[in-house]
């Protein structure tokens, strides 16, 4: 059964300072990985999708890895900002399945 | 549609009585996906359907919830009898197509809660 593990569960930076998110996934047998952010009281927001033969994708500021045979992805957030403020989530499809399984979490609070 | 849609973006109700949450998908995704995240749980998968193929019902917690999709669009999850427990936020999604390469976009929310 696959499980997905995030740390933090919380973290709080100054602005301007680049952070690390941490997922790990204990089935390495993923088509792909998929980092959300969701805001206080509203729903997720897709933010990055690496498919199982990417290693990285980037999106502006941010900039997400992936290492399928050791479990761990990354997400890298150049010169935070206030406004990154949000709890980021990842996600895998359930093995060999489409629903997603998700982590719980990384609160991020930048501070200005 | 600009994204997935969700009504209502709330609701309370009284122990006892059935509720009904609606969600419309992103025009043209045949997937359409049910996950429920509660104060402290991260989100759990429910159920979803894809096209006119029967729906994967795995999540479900008990027969008092139940789905269903019609004309392979617009769903409505339905729980019956609801309990405090059901309390929690009631998210759904859509994707182009059923198979794992595809991204899941969200939609708002139904925040329930049950007196």
């Amino acid at each position: 059964k696959q499980e997905v593990t995030q740390i933090p569960a919380a973290l709080s930076v100054p602005e301007g300072e680049n952070l690390v998110l941490n997922c790990s996934f204990t089935d390495s047998a993923i088509y792909n990985l998929q980092w959300f952010r969701q805001d206080p009281g509203k729903g997720l927001t897709s933010l990055l999708l690496i498919q199982s033969s990417q290693r990285e994708q980037t999106s502006g500021r941010l900039n997400a890895s992936l290492d399928k045979s050791s479990g761990r992805s990354t997400l890298y957030i150049a010169a935070s900002q206030p406004g990154d403020s949000a709890t980021y989530l990842c996600a895998v499809p359930s093995s060999g399945n489409t629903p997603l399984v998700f982590g719980k979490g990384t609160r991020l609070s930048v501070i200005a | 549609g600009a994204g997935v849609s969700q009504s209502p973006s709330n609701k309370v109700t009284e122990k006892g009585k059935d509720v009904e949450l609606r969600c419309d998908p992103i025009s043209g995704h045949t997937a359409l996906y049910w996950y429920r995240q509660s104060l402290g749980q991260g989100l759990e998968f429910l159920i979803y359907f894809q096209g006119n193929s029967a729906p994967d019902k795995s999540g479900l917690p008990s027969d008092r919830f139940s789905a269903e999709r019609t004309g392979g669009s617009v769903s409505t999850l339905t729980i019956q009898r609801t309990q405090q427990e059901d309390s929690a936020v009631y998210l759904c999604a859509s994707s182009l197509q059923r198979g794992p390469y595809n991204e899941q976009f969200f939609g708002p929310g139904t925040r329930l809660t049950v007196l």
